[in-house]
């Protein structure tokens, strides 16, 4: 199993909107639309942002959305804020009840 | 709500085994499925195992099948996870996670530092 490929960093401004992308295989992102995305600030846990590719759990902001084609997905914030500022990864699921994760995106609010 | 609380950081030397707990509180273990991920300093999240509920089995990443083991004691609600042969490369930060309704990692432990250093 090999890291879904993330861009290893993305800034904006805030206010404005960015998109990470997740790229993986026809044997993972490719085949299930099971893409879940995590937001993690320095020395914190991983926190669940989208599910099922664009799915948000409640109390996660609808400034965070997720979408899919073929092998890749990807995570849009819009209205960026401070607050966003964080590391995010994405993970598939990969067939067989195993899992793959990207290798994270820094993402710098401006 | 599910709430994980993991055990404490450990150093261990080269070759020793390290057991990491995580204890399950506002659901129980027979109620979810308990996965683990690490995280070596500076880098990114890795899957190790979870347990599979649809055939009661736990499922090994291939990367660490035959030195890992996870159990669970689900007369304490507390789950294990058990390196062994840790090298340098181990050092990291071991989470579990959930799996709960569907198919992702909706719950975290606080994560546990393990230090492997001769």
């Amino acid at each position: 199993q090999s890291a879904l490929t993330q861009p290893a960093s993305v800034s904006g401004s805030p206010g404005q909107s960015i998109t990470i992308s997740c790229t993986g295989t026809s044997s993972d992102v490719g085949s299930y639309n099971l893409v879940s995305w995590y937001q993690q600030h320095p020395g914190k846990a991983p926190k669940l942002m989208i599910y099922e590719v664009c799915e948000r759990p409640s109390g996660v902001s609808n400034r965070f959305s997720g979408s899919k084609s073929g092998n890749t997905a990807s995570l849009t914030i819009s209205g960026l804020q401070a607050e966003d500022e964080a590391d995010y990864y994405c993970c598939s699921y990969a067939g067989s009840s195993t899992w793959v994760f990207g290798g994270g995106t820094k993402l710098t609010v401006l | 709500q599910v709430q994980l609380v993991q055990s404490g950081a450990e150093v261990k030397k080269p070759g020793a085994s390290v057991k990491v707990s995580c204890k399950v509180s506002g659901y129980t273990l027979t109620e979810l499925s308990m996965h683990w991920v690490r995280q070596a300093p500076g880098k990114g999240l890795e899957w190790m195992g979870g347990f599979d509920p649809e055939d009661g089995e736990t499922i090994y990443a291939q990367k660490f099948q035959g030195r890992v083991t996870m159990t669970e004691d689900t007369s304490t609600d507390t789950a294990y996870m058990e390196l062994s042969s840790l090298r340098s490369e181990d050092t990291a930060v071991y989470y579990c996670a959930t799996v709960r309704d569907g198919w992702y990692f909706d719950c975290w432990g606080q994560g546990t530092l393990v230090t492997v250093s001769s």
